[in-house]
């Protein structure tokens, strides 16, 4: 049963373009949601998170938008960048739990 | 540098060949866990724990074994390694972060082949 979903395996945008990766999710109890970047041969690295209580969280480049009625969070990058070229991860995590449930990853790769 | 480590990066063996991959962690994080990770299937806990001496099964237990006995250090243990063991292996550390996030700080990965 995969409560973490990210439906789109691969995602192609070009240089200067907005990214959306999306994620999507089934438990209500999740509270907190992040991504991950992850570049071939190295680990994941955090990127940016949103508490349940919020809508939306930008980081520079990066915002994250949280639509709870629909379970649904995405990553937009803007604008994108050749570096922003790996597999994005989507977590999420609930309340008195350090577990984090994975999505499946998406692969964006940013042409020039 | 706060940093995860990872040994070896790199594995190949045979079925039934007892294995650990070790994993440190030089942030006195009290909480560290295991990964797997297969194509299409994203990342998967193996085990957790939750300090020194606490572990416990995540949501792909079965074949591995884990032990906590310094807060640093975590390693992931096949007894009796398989085929179907073969996959991308990430160790992680967590702290808290700002707002209660469960920011995690993974290791480079080890890539196990099991012929």
């Amino acid at each position: 049963d995969q409560q973490v979903k990210q439906n789109s395996p691969s995602l192609s945008v070009q240089e200067g373009r907005i990214s959306i990766l999306n994620c999507d999710y089934t438990n209500s109890m999740f509270d907190y949601f992040l991504w991950y970047k992850k570049y071939p041969a190295e680990g994941p690295t955090f990127l940016i998170s949103i508490s349940s209580i919020k809508d939306k969280n930008e980081d520079g480049r990066f915002t994250v938008f949280l639509n709870k009625s629909a379970k649904h969070l995405s990553l937009h990058i803007v604008p994108s960048q050749p570096g922003d070229s790996a597999v994005y991860f989507c977590a999420a995590s609930s309340i008195g739990a350090q577990k984090l449930v994975f999505g499946q990853g998406t692969r964006l790769t940013i042409n020039p | 540098e706060a940093q995860v480590t990872q040994n070896p990066r790199y594995l190949i063996t045979v079925t039934g060949k007892k294995l650990t991959v070790t994993c440190s962690q030089n942030m006195n994080h009290e909480y560290m866990s295991w990964y797997r990770q297969d194509p299409g299937l994203g990342l998967r806990q193996i085990y957790y724990s939750m300090n020194v001496e606490v572990t416990d099964k995540g949501d792909v237990p079965e074949g591995y074994k884990v032990s906590r006995k310094e807060k640093r250090n975590f390693p992931l243990i096949l007894e009796s390694p398989s085929p179907n063991q073969t996959s991308l292996y990430f160790c992680a550390s967590t702290t808290v972060g700002k707002g209660g996030a469960k920011e995690q700080y993974f290791g480079p990965g080890t890539r196990l082949t099991v012929t």
